[in-house]
């Protein structure tokens, strides 16, 4: 068991371009979050899979966010024509059931929109 | 909407002065209360896991607890490295979403 893993930890990118994050749960785990957080801020839901199902959207996911989970296993989330307000950490997370069981997260990964 | 508040904002300690952090929270229908420690720059790292009033759990110098409104995160005789911030977060039984509070920064001085 080594963990969510996320790639790339930090970005940097110029105002307009597109990024994409990717997560990999910790394996065998069905359920995967997305997550932003910025400085001074508890983590904010974005999105939510259950297998390759995204199941639940925040109304902060606008048009320009995107996430997928291909065959149920690591998840891409893409923003594209960033803005600087698109800057904060984007963290993935990871659990084996509904609910109340335990939701792991990984290092995330920072964004910098300049 | 489920609302959490955490107090205070931030918290200083000398080393093995025991204090508690507080969780306020407002939930249709309480599934699970966690608390996380995170770390600057890292993702939040999983503590416990509450369920019910009455609860109790600890882990090494960290006690929770839990009751119909609020729960408390008790430190005991900390030491340097439990300097962090302690988030805490709730699930409701109408979506998968945690709910986090703004967390608490603990300093603990040597």
């Amino acid at each position: 068991d080594t963990g969510v893993s996320q790639d790339p930890r930090h970005k940097i990118t110029k105002r307009g371009q597109n990024v994409t994050f990717r997560c990999d749960p910790i394996s065998e785990h069905n359920r995967l979050y997305w997550y932003r957080q910025t400085l001074g801020q508890g983590p904010e839901f974005l999105t939510y899979f259950q297998n390759e199902a995204q199941l639940e959207k925040s109304r902060l996911l606008s048009d320009r966010f995107s996430a997928e989970r291909p065959k149920g296993s690591f998840s891409t989330l893409e923003i594209q024509r960033t803005e600087q307000g698109d800057s904060a950490m984007y963290l993935c997370a990871s659990s084996a059931f509904a609910g109340g069981n335990t939701i792991y997260f990984g290092e995330g990964s920072w964004l910098t929109v300049v | 909407e489920d609302q959490v508040t955490q107090s205070p904002e931030a918290l200083r300690l000398q080393e093995g002065e025991s204090s508690s952090l507080n969780c306020s929270y407002t939930v249709s229908g309480l599934r699970g209360l966690f608390w996380y420690r995170q770390d600057p720059g890292k993702g939040p790292e999983f503590l416990f896991t509450l369920y019910s009033a009455g609860e109790e759990k600890e882990k090494e110098r960290l006690k929770a607890t839990l009751t119909k409104k609020e729960s408390f995160l008790h430190i005991t005789a900390p030491k340097p490295e439990d300097s962090a911030t302690y988030l805490c977060a709730v699930t409701n039984f109408g979506n998968e979403k945690l709910t986090f509070g703004t967390g608490t920064r603990l300093t603990i001085i040597p």
